[in-house]
């Protein structure tokens, strides 16, 4: 079946360092593919998304670029902030799974100052 | 415009009881998805309902079953609970622009003891 793994976290950065979470996935379809962020104590927010091959996510400083050839979707920033420390998820949706989302493990980041 | 409203917030129950928990989607909003979230399994989605139907099942025992109202609320169920089912129980609602405008709720935290 489908499936989404990430890099396992925590991942710990000093602000204004540069970030990549990498996201590879595996699916039978042609899956959208998304980043969710949860922040301590709150439910999951859409950070960005794509959904088609070659297409660019982007929101807040974040970037992500949907790979079909090498079926990844590596979350990256250039300049990271204390109040990016968060839980960063990667996930997929199949067209024909109406609202169905496959979810990675999850990857831990702590920014320091 | 309310976002996704989860009751209650926390609970806590014994092995053996039951539990149901509610989810109040967006308003003009018809789907609801169900998610559990634990530190071992991560996110797993459970089940997602559309105008009243479940319109798609994730791989959980029967002990999990779900509804949804006229008015899109919704609510889940687990019976005979057992230690393994204390997690964050996450609800999302997803507009008429499909599953890339799915927005989730706080989560209810399920402790059983």
């Amino acid at each position: 079946g489908d499936s989404v793994t990430q890099m396992e976290g925590p991942v710990t950065l000093s602000e204004e360092a540069f970030l990549t979470i990498n996201c590879t996935y595996t699916a039978t379809g042609y899956p959208s593919l998304f980043w969710y962020v949860q922040y301590p104590g709150e439910g999951l927010q859409l950070l960005l998304k794509a959904t088609k091959a070659d297409d660019k996510g982007s929101n807040k400083g974040f970037e992500a670029t949907y790979r079909k050839e090498t079926t990844s979707f590596h979350l990256e920033k250039g300049s990271v902030q204390v109040s990016d420390s968060a839980v960063y998820f990667c996930a997929l949706s199949d067209r024909n799974q109406g609202g169905k989302l496959i979810f990675g493990q999850g990857t831990e980041l702590s920014v320091k100052p | 415009k309310a976002g996704v409203t989860q009751t209650p917030r926390y609970l806590i129950k014994t092995r053996g009881q039951q539990v149901t928990l509610s989810c109040s989607p967006i308003s003009g909003h018809r789907s609801v998805s169900w998610y559990q979230q634990t530190p071992g399994q991560g996110l797993q989605f459970l089940f997602e309902y559309f105008s009243e139907t479940q319109r798609n099942k994730g791989n959980f025992p029967g002990r999990f079953s779900g509804r949804q109202f006229s008015n899109s609320r919704s609510e889940m169920n687990v019976s005979t609970l057992e230690l393994g089912d204390s997690a964050l129980y996450l609800c999302a609602s997803v507009g008429t622009g499909g599953i890339e405008t799915q927005y989730f709720g706080p989560g209810t935290r399920l402790l059983v003891l």
